[in-house]
């Protein structure tokens, strides 16, 4: 079974400043899919970033980054000109090829951002 | 822009009692998904929904639980007793041939 761990349970950025959350699963297919997704208090779960396994390109959404390290099997997320609205519980999550598609999620980083 | 919704946004009940929460996906999509998140954990799938049937399920999504879409456009979980431990928000999702998910912003479910 696929797992995820991000490892830090709360981090803390300055605003206008660069944080990057880290992520790590343990797999053994190939083709797969990672995602972040950004939970405010309200709780509704918004995809922030996308990466396909097999494209070697990192993929970047504006003030957003991943840095995907296949082999290391690492996905983490960087987050440039921290602003006050990115303050939010991060999901690190993973998709595989099985019948149901369905996600498995890390434990989650809670980002504050200090003004 | 297309959303998934899902109502209630809160609903309470006693233990024991039936809940039946409801999704409407975005009409183009596929797939369907329930997951649940217990205050303060990760989000935990529940089961997966295609073509009428269930495709995936946890070990999470026992006899109690059961999904539906009755007519086309809602796709419901019941559970049909619930405990005290199935507190938790409950997030459906629907997505389309491609691989992203879109969430609804979940119901929150409060055993008592």
């Amino acid at each position: 079974a696929q797992t995820v761990t991000q490892s830090q349970p709360e981090m803390s950025v300055q605003e206008a400043e660069t944080v990057t959350l880290s992520c790590t699963y343990d797999t053994s297919e190939s083709d797969y899919y990672l995602f972040w997704y950004k939970q405010p208090p309200s709780r509704q779960m918004i995809l922030v970033i996308r990466q396909e396994a097999y494209k070697q390109q990192n993929a970047t959404e504006n003030r957003f980054s991943v840095n995907f390290q296949k082999a290391a099997k690492s996905f983490s997320l960087k987050i440039s000109d921290s602003q006050l609205g990115d303050a939010a519980m991060y999901f690190c999550a993973y998709r595989g090829n099985n019948a149901g598609n369905m996600l498995t999620f890390g434990g989650g980083t809670r980002l504050m951002v200090k003004p | 822009e297309p959303e998934v919704t899902q109502t209630p946004s809160h609903q309470v009940t006693q233990m024991g009692q039936e809940v039946i929460l409801r999704c409407v996906p975005i009409s183009n999509h596929l797939y369907f998904y329930w997951y649940r998140q217990i205050l303060g954990q990760k989000v935990e799938f529940l089961v997966s929904f295609y073509n009428n049937e269930i495709s995936e399920k946890s070990e999470i999504f026992d006899d109690q639980f059961s999904v539906e879409r009755p007519d086309g456009s809602n796709f419901t979980l019941k559970i049909r007793s619930t405990k005290l431990e199935d507190s938790a928000m409950y997030f459906c999702a629907s997505r389309p041939l491609s691989y992203e998910q879109y969430f609804g912003p979940g119901t929150r479910l409060t055993v008592t």
